[in-house]
């Protein structure tokens, strides 16, 4: 089955850089990447998503790229705010099979 | 519209025991996952319902059972608790099941504590 890989598990930046976290998986038929935000004490919410027919996307202060011969995915917050502080998850899924989860990224801001 | 709702938010049960946790998915939603979370494991998947049929199944041993109802609400059973089933444990619903709508909403959640 899928197996996604999520580095740094923990990420402290100052308030304004930026911050960049990496996955990478491992099937080849995966095809949909999305990214989730979880905030204390919430569920866990999709903030940006890229599918395989797509090497980058981007909304406002977040952007996503995908290698798919590389089978690489990064997610890249810029202007980094203390609200941006919560434990971010990529994850890979590919058609009708379950969505797999990299085991997160704790994102401290510090201001 | 109302997001997904789990309950019971809390619950602590001791070893041995079973427990029943219930998730109701944003209205119009047919698909229904589960997930475990706990501190360095991150989101482990469960199962996935769709209209009532298992459609995908993790890694977990047969303690752990679910299903979903006519009207797309799913319950998860946890019998013969063990301490290490303590975790987080999360109910996402989608509009359909893989497909092009891939997004996932996830609820609150149901924090069980095994003691």
């Amino acid at each position: 089955g899928e197996n996604v890989e999520q580095h740094p598990s923990t990420l402290s930046v100052q308030e304004g850089d930026s911050a960049v976290i990496k996955c990478t998986y491992s099937d080849s038929a995966s095809n949909y990447f999305p990214w989730y935000k979880q905030e204390l004490g919430k569920g866990p919410q999709l903030i940006i998503d890229i599918r395989s027919n797509v090497g980058e996307k981007k909304d406002q202060r977040i952007a996503v790229t995908l290698n798919k011969t590389a089978k690489h995915f990064s997610l890249h917050i810029t202007e980094t705010q203390p609200e941006d502080s919560a434990v971010y998850f990529c994850a890979a899924r590919g058609g009708y099979q379950k969505v797999t989860f990299g085991i997160g990224t704790k994102l401290q801001v510090i201001p | 519209k109302a997001g997904v709702t789990q309950t019971p938010r809390y619950l602590i049960k001791t070893r041995g025991q079973q427990v029943t946790l219930s998730c109701s998915p944003i209205s119009g939603h047919r698909s229904v996952s589960w997930y475990q979370q706990t501190p360095g494991q991150g989101l482990q998947f469960l199962f996935e319902y769709f209209s009532e049929t298992q459609r995908n199944k993790g890694n977990f041993p047969g303690r752990f059972s679910g299903r979903q109802f006519s009207n797309s609400r799913s319950e998860m059973n946890v019998s013969t608790l063990e301490l290490g089933d303590s975790a987080l444990y999360l109910c996402a619903s989608s509009l359909s099941q893989g497909g092009n709508t891939g997004e996932l909403f996830f609820g609150e959640g149901s924090r069980l504590t095994v003691l």
